[in-house]
């Protein structure tokens, strides 16, 4: 079984500021890894995914994210935020051996961009 | 092409009803997933279905149960409704089933249905 740590729940940042949110990931297999975001009343969307090749992954929107095996952790992070960019993010886990792409999600960080 | 498009977006029902959910996913897409979202228990997985059939179940009571036609449509029906099954339920499909080498494990999700228990 997986399971997935968001350390913080909520995030406060201002307007051109870096962020970083945290995931860290514990399983005892090879696993995929994805961040979502999910805006208010609306379903996730996904922002990126590593699933193997470069531990870098990065999003059309200017967030990255590195694949850290030995810290098992996939933070989430961009150098400068926007007030859009106020939403919830999910980091998200599924084993790739268990022959099911079922998601095991954290609990999920609020991102809040102010000016 | 259009979305996963869940139905209805919003219901209320009192304890011991039951409800039933639907699911339209993007077309071209076989395979449909449930999660339940609240506050306290985050994203939870339910169930997965392909080709009508059921491929994987999460933790939760037999109250809970699905099913998918053969359109790749889903349905999810909660009986003996409790208080706490209040949550938004949400529905994501994707182009293959998991397991499969081509699966990327990328998940389409609709917007949900929250449903409110009195």
């Amino acid at each position: 079984a997986q399971s997935v740590t968001q350390l913080d729940s909520q995030v406060p940042v201002f307007e051109e500021a870096p962020v970083e949110l945290r995931c860290n990931y514990s399983s005892s297999v090879s696993v995929y890894l994805f961040w979502y975001v999910q805006y208010p009343n609306q379903g996730l969307q996904l922002l990126l995914k590593y699933l193997s090749g470069s531990t870098l992954v990065e999003s059309i929107n200017g967030f990255e994210a590195e694949f850290n095996k030995s810290q098992t952790s996939f933070h989430l992070r961009k150098p400068s935020v926007h007030i859009s960019d106020t939403a919830e993010y999910f980091c998200a886990v599924s084993d790739i051996n268990s022959g099911y792409s079922t998601l095991t999600f954290g609990k999920g960080t609020m991102l809040l961009v102010s000016p | 092409k259009a979305g996963v498009t869940q139905t209805p977006r919003y219901l209320i029902k009192t304890r011991g009803q039951q409800v039933t959910l639907s699911c339209s996913p993007i077309s071209g897409h076989r395979s449909v997933s449930w999660y339940q979202q609240t506050p306290g228990q985050g994203l939870q997985f339910l169930f997965e279905y392909f080709s009508e059939t059921q491929r994987n179940k999460g933790n939760f009571p037999g109250r809970f149960s699905g099913r998918q036609f053969s359109n790749s449509r889903s349905e999810m029906n909660v009986s003996t409704l409790e208080l706490g099954d209040s949550a938004l339920y949400l529905c994501a499909s994707s182009l293959v089933p998991s397991g499969l080498n081509t699966n990327t494990g990328e998940l389409f999700f609709g917007e949900g249905s929250r449903l409110t228990v009195l």
